[in-house]
């Protein structure tokens, strides 16, 4: 699975978009971008994926490069409850899926009044 | 529903001493895997599991043992107990061939003295 880097931290105002980038510049054409989120130190959970296109769902949106060498996620309203480490991942997806996730330091987001 | 559940929360063992993590699903998922989070740091896989009685190593597999007798557990087996293995323990699960979002439990944590 391709790694990915990710900056330690940023910040975010409240009720502004937040975008976190990652770069996964090794991604093989077979590899999907997941992006998860941990919330003190509770078990991670899921936010979006996505191959080639953009993605967007209920909890955010999700950019990805024409060349998949980066992407963004996008919380379009960050909240306070938004203040999480969020992990981007990259992994091989269909029949090659082995459904492991191999995990980075990931982005410390901390949404400020 | 309960997705997928950790016992025990909380847990101190002496060095030396041997245990089990349980970790069950009750989401007919055929993958699960273990994790262990140490204080600031990203989750690392210890083993993995893709149906009942197929296991393999993940990047930290030393001084763990796993079985997988039936599709719902993923008991993680701790054989003599170091302090280096104190830490958060995470275990998740997810559909098969073409499943997306991996579903967490809340974890355990374990010390060892």
């Amino acid at each position: 699975d391709a790694k990915t880097t990710q900056p330690t931290s940023m910040d975010c105002a409240e009720g502004r978009a937040a975008n976190l980038p990652c770069n996964h510049s090794t991604i093989s054409g077979n590899e999907y971008v997941y992006w998860y989120r941990q919330i003190h130190s509770q078990g991670p959970q899921y936010i979006i994926h996505g191959l080639k296109n953009n993605e967007t769902n209920e909890m955010a949106s999700l950019i990805i490069t024409e060349d998949r060498k980066s992407s963004t996620l996008i919380l379009p309203h960050a909240t306070l409850r938004d203040t999480a480490v969020y992990y981007c991942i990259v992994r091989v997806g269909g029949s090659s899926n082995t459904g492991k996730l191999i995990f980075g330091q990931g982005t410390t987001l901390q949404v400020k009044p | 529903n309960a997705g997928v559940t950790q016992t025990p929360k909380f847990q101190v063992l002496k060095t030396g001493q041997s245990m089990t993590l349980q970790c069950a699903q009750d989401m007919n998922h055929e993958y699960m895997s273990w994790y262990r989070q140490d204080p600031g740091m990203g989750l690392r896989l210890i083993h993995y599991s893709v149906g009942a009685g197929i296991t393999d190593q993940g990047e930290v597999p030393n001084g763990y043992n796993v079985s997988r007798s039936t599709t719902e557990d993923f008991p993680l087996r701790l054989l003599s107990a170091a302090p280096s293995q104190t830490s958060v323990y995470f275990c998740a699960s997810s559909r098969g061939t073409g499943g997306t979002e991996a579903f967490f439990g809340q974890g355990t944590r374990l010390t060892v003295v």
